[in-house]
């Protein structure tokens, strides 16, 4: 079945610093792909999604790129701010064709702390 | 405009009771999604409805059900509640009936803690 591996965290930074957040996932076809993110207190929200092979996401900063050939969405942020800090989720939902309509497979979540 | 709206917020129960979870999900959308994120790991898909019919069940046992009104809020209920239930059911709703064309929005759940 479809599957979401995240990096192991938590991950702690410094303010300004690079983020790579690390994803790859297993899946038949042609999934489409997003990065959740939940701030303290919130509820999740979409922070960018790619659709199809070789789509770019982008959102306050934040980046992911869909490469199939390596069954990859890694989350970057060339630099990171103290209102970065929080539970990032990356996700997968079903082919188009599919018959997983509201489903998503989510990874395990990685925890982001970026210290002044 | 208003999110999806979930209640109650908190709730605590003992093992073996029932449990109805409710959520009303942003005007005009006809689906909703229930999910069950226990303490550090990512969401697990329990139900989707669209149109009031089910379209999707996760891997859950009976004692979940759902369902969906009229008025496209929905109910999520647990029989015979156990300490495993504890968890932060999450519910979220879109306007098409398939996530690649749209995104999901999440309320910011229900914390159910079983004694």
């Amino acid at each position: 079945g479809d599957s979401v591996t995240q990096m192991e965290g938590p991950v702690t930074l410094s303010e300004e610093a690079f983020l790579t957040i690390n994803c790859t996932y297993t899946a038949t076809g042609y999934p489409s792909l997003f990065w959740y993110v939940q701030y303290p207190g919130e509820g999740l929200q979409l922070l960018l999604k790619a659709t199809k092979a070789d789509d770019k996401g982008s959102n306050k900063g934040f980046e992911a790129t869909y490469r199939k050939e390596t069954t990859s969405f890694h989350l970057e942020k060339g630099s990171v701010q103290v209102s970065d800090s929080a539970v990032y989720f990356c996700a997968l939902g079903a082919n188009a064709g599919g018959t997983s309509y509201g489903k998503l497979t989510f990874g395990q979540g990685t925890i982001l702390t970026v210290h002044p | 405009d208003a999110g999806v709206t979930q209640s109650p917020t908190h709730l605590i129960k003992t093992r073996g009771q029932h449990v109805t979870l409710r959520c009303s999900p942003i005007s005009g959308h006809k689906s909703v999604s229930w999910y069950q994120q226990v303490l550090g790991q990512g969401p697990q898909f329990i139900f989707q409805y669209y149109e009031k019919e089910e379209r999707g069940r996760g891997n859950f046992p009976d004692r979940f059900s759902a369902r969906q009104f009229p008025n496209y809020s929905s109910e999520l209920n647990v029989n015979a509640l156990l300490l495993g239930d504890s968890a932060l059911y999450l519910c979220a709703s879109s306007l098409g009936d398939r996530v690649k064309r749209g995104e999901l929005f999440f309320g910011e759940g229900s914390r159910l803690t079983v004694l």
